[in-house]
């Protein structure tokens, strides 16, 4: 089946701590995208990247960062700089192409207590 | 100034009527894609349909429609015969050429039966 995995649905981390999420895709995708979503708002570009070794922040980047060693893993790291960690974090792939729609992961919850 | 703006924060439709969700959008691009995303409560996000800004006829996919007005700069989303199973956040984003995806707020849509 091919697609995009997000793992963990659900975590919980302390205040301070560093947390990475993980985004696979075996859609053989070249571009990868990561946002967040805040309760009842849309949705917020962290990064994105285009091809391997490669990436851009978007609107929201400070606090997190990202690497692309792979074609398939795009992993975000939010750091204890991030003043305000906890909200829903969708990743996404697509081909690269205008006309192609991204397609998402399931998504993981992000709570710090 | 927003890229996307949905001024529906949240919307009611009666069961097997039709529902119109706005978007309106701002872009000097002349070739840009608008995309439909419906997300369930369960926070994936799921592909609607899509429009291509040379594409002359309005995109249809099964019950969706969007209701293209170039000179409005506008991208509605028409859902027929709605189901309650629609009862969902629907986002409607838009690509520029080469660039990131822009999404909007999101419209909450509810089908009483």
């Amino acid at each position: 089946d091919g697609g995009i995995t997000q793992s963990p649905k659900y975590l919980f981390r302390k205040e301070g701590q560093n947390v990475t999420l993980s985004c696979e895709q075996n859609l053989n995708h070249d571009a990868m995208y990561w946002y967040r979503q805040d309760p009842g708002q849309g949705l917020r570009l962290i990064y994105y990247s285009q091809i391997v070794n490669d990436f851009q922040k978007g609107d929201i980047a400070e606090g997190y960062s990202v690497s692309r060693e792979k074609k398939e893993s795009f992993p975000l790291t939010v750091t204890s700089a991030q003043k305000n960690p906890t909200a829903f974090y969708l990743c996404a792939s697509r081909n690269q192409d205008l006309y192609n729609e991204q397609f998402f992961g399931p998504g993981t919850r992000l709570t710090v207590l | 100034a927003q890229k996307i703006t949905q001024t529906q924060p949240g919307m009611f439709v009666q069961e097997k009527e039709a529902v119109t969700l706005d978007c309106t959008y701002d872009t000097s691009d002349q070739s840009y894609g608008l995309f439909w995303y419906k997300q369930p409560s369960s926070g994936e996000m799921i592909f609607l349909i899509y429009q291509g800004s040379y594409d002359e006829q309005n995109a249809t996919e099964g019950r969706y429609s969007l209701n293209f007005q170039k000179a409005r700069k506008s991208a509605n989303l028409v859902i027929s015969a709605s189901q309650l199973g629609d009862s969902a956040m629907y986002f409607c984003a838009m690509r520029e050429e080469r660039r990131q995806f822009y999404f909007g707020t999101g419209t909450s849509l509810t089908v009483i039966p």
